[in-house]
């Protein structure tokens, strides 16, 4: 694709429900990022994949919130146990290997995610 | 831990002015600093990266300045449009890590 894209765009839920994310980085790009953002702030990191694998998760805040990437490109962030705390922008990033102009991280639009 | 710092948090002027906005961060081990725009209710567009080793990067009207040992970069914003209003972030990322550590970034509107 063009870009960066998630999927929904806006998510609305109840406290104690599960939500899963979703992002479609840009094709061939290896590394990809969640980071997650609330009103007034800028993003704050949450987990990094280079490929399949977990690079770095320090920025999970706790055990509800998992994210996978089976097969090296789409990804899901996954949380259970929503609570109104939770509510904030997820944002997803991808990135390509090597290179200065390579090291741009591209976002996508976000997903909105609402716990009522 | 990096701590990012961006002011003013607002800022609103005339069309037409020269601007700069300012990025101050607390851990000067960094590998680059990316300077970003936010729409409201968008995602982030990348605006300039900036390497370590580089003293500042210029693109169009933007231009972006580092001072590693200081911990502080700028964005000077040369002849302002209402099409430049958003939301500016920078984004240092650590020699450690390939995450980016994000300031709560500087609301820029330009008044017709």
């Amino acid at each position: 694709g063009a870009g960066v894209s998630q999927t929904p765009s806006n998510k609305v839920t109840e406290k104690g429900k599960y939500v899963e994310l979703r992002c479609d980085p840009i094709s061939g790009h290896t590394a990809l990022y969640w980071y997650r953002q609330s009103l007034g702030q800028g993003p704050e990191f949450l987990i990094y994949f280079q490929g399949t694998g977990a690079a770095d998760d320090s920025g999970l805040p706790n055990d509800r919130f998992f994210a996978v990437r089976p097969e090296g490109s789409v990804s899901t962030l996954k949380i259970q146990r929503t609570e109104r705390g939770d509510s904030a922008v997820y944002l997803c990033a991808s990135r390509s290997r090597g290179g200065s102009i390579q090291e741009t991280q591209y976002f996508g639009p976000g997903t909105r995610l609402l716990v009522l | 831990k990096q701590e990012v710092t961006q002011i003013p948090a607002a800022l609103s002027v005339p069309e037409g002015e020269n601007l700069v906005l300012n990025c101050s961060f607390t851990d000067s081990a960094i590998y680059n600093l990316q300077w970003f725009r936010q729409d409201p209710g968008k995602g982030l567009t990348s605006l300039l990266l900036i390497q370590s080793s580089q003293r500042e990067q210029t693109s169009g009207r933007l231009n972006a300045s580092l001072d590693k040992s200081s911990g502080r970069s700028t964005l000077y914003i040369a002849a302002s449009q209402p099409g430049d209003s958003a939301t500016y972030l920078c984004a240092p990322r650590m020699d450690s890590s390939y995450k980016l550590i994000f300031g709560s970034g500087t609301r820029l509107l330009v008044r017709p």
